[in-house]
Formats: structure tokens, sequence, C-alpha cells
């Protein structure tokens, strides 16, 4: 069964500085989708990012980039220039190719932004 | 901006009681997921429907959950009897049937069972 790790509980980030948010991945297969979802105080689920795995540019998305190592089964997120509204718990997750496509979703990081 | 909407948001009932959360899923989409949230368990999927024909329910206590699809405007998510250990946010999610196409996920629903 595929299986999603965060192993950052908690991290935090002074205003306008850069943080990383870390994830890895456990799967056999060779192509499938990984997102970054955020989720602020109000719990709605935001989506952020989303990567390709045949893909070997990593993905972009104004102040949020990814770092893809498809061997290692890593998929981190980089927030840079942090903003107080980054403030939020952000969840890693993949979704199975085929069949159910369903998203298995990481534990979460939560984001604290410092002013 | 197309929304999934859930109803309602909150809801707080006794033990032994039904509960139905509603989800209207985006025009067009043809994937619904029900998934739960707790802090001990985070995100868990509950079910899940494809062109209204449930193809998951794995995740589901099949002896007090149920989830249907009575047409392609709303999936429902009943408990009964409801316990104290339901209590959760309950969130729906929708999308395209394809595997690049991110889901997209209502507001949840706050269920507290006292």
């Amino acid at each position: 069964a595929q299986t999603v790790t965060q192993s950052q509980p908690e991290m935090s980030v002074q205003e306008a500085e850069t943080v990383t948010l870390s994830c890895t991945y456990d799967t056999s297969e060779s192509d499938y989708y990984l997102f970054w979802y955020k989720q602020p105080p109000s719990r709605q689920m935001i989506l952020v990012i989303r990567q390709e795995a045949y893909k070997q540019q990593n993905a972009t998305e104004n102040r949020f980039s990814v770092n893809f190592q498809k061997a290692a089964k890593s998929f981190s997120l980089k927030i840079s220039d942090s903003q107080l509204g980054d403030a939020a718990m952000y969840f890693c997750a993949y979704r199975t190719p085929g069949g159910a496509q369903k998203l298995v979703f990481g534990q979460g990081t939560r984001l604290t932004i410092n002013p | 901006d197309a929304r999934v909407t859930q109803t309602p948001r909150h809801k707080v009932t006794e033990m032994g009681q039904e509960v139905t959360m509603r989800c209207q899923p985006i025009l067009g989409h043809n994937t619904v997921f029900w998934y739960r949230q707790t802090m001990m368990q985070g995100l868990e999927l509950l079910a899940y429907f494809r062109n209204r024909a449930p193809l998951d329910d794995s995740g589901m206590p099949k002896d007090r959950f149920s989830a249907e699809m009575p047409d392609a405007t709303l999936a429902t998510l009943k408990i009964q009897p409801s316990e104290p250990r339901d209590s959760a946010v309950y969130f729906c999610a929708s999308g395209l049937g394809a595997t690049r196409s991110p889901l997209h996920f209502g507001n949840g629903t706050r269920l507290t069972v006292t």
C-alpha cells in the first residue's frame, strides 16, 4: 500500500524567510501525481501545487516550489518570502494512478510564521 | 468560482442519534470522495464514487456508516447510530476522473457526538 510520511509535525519561520517542508512516499508505481495542500484555520483544503511523476522539471507556483526526487521518493515544498497568510497545516498527498485514484495524505506539518 | 458545498458546517448530536451529512460536488465532476479528519488519524478515506457508483468504501465502518449518491448533484454520508468516537471533521471532495486532476474539497462538517 502507498504511504506518505511527513516527518516534521511543526515548523516555524521568520516572515520573509524561506522554509522547506519535507515529504517522502512509498510506491511501486512509476506514473503518479503528488500534491501539496494547505489547510488554514478556516479548515478549507486548498491546493498549493502538484507534480507529475513523469516530469523531471520541478513544479513552481509563484512563491511555492517543489524539489521532486523520484529515485529517493521525496517531494519537499519550498516557500519563499514567507508571509503571515502562509501559516497553516500543510499536507503532502499522493494520488494513485488507475483504480480508485484516491488521494493518500501524510500526517501534515503545522507551519507558523513569526512576524 | 465553482465550489464543493457541504452541509451542515457544524453538527452536535447525542450518542445514538442518526447523522446525515450532505455534499454537492462541482458540476461536471464525476468522482466524489468522503474523508474523515481527526487529530490522531489524520485524513482517512471513507468512501469513493465514480459516476455515482461506489468504488471503494473499505475505510468505512459498515455497521454504522453508509454513503450514497442519489443523483449527480448530491452525495450523502450517514451515521446510524452515532458514537462519541465518530466526532471528527468530515470532508467531501470532488474531481474529474483523471489522476492528474486535483481534488476540490468542501469546507467540511465538524461533527461532535456527546
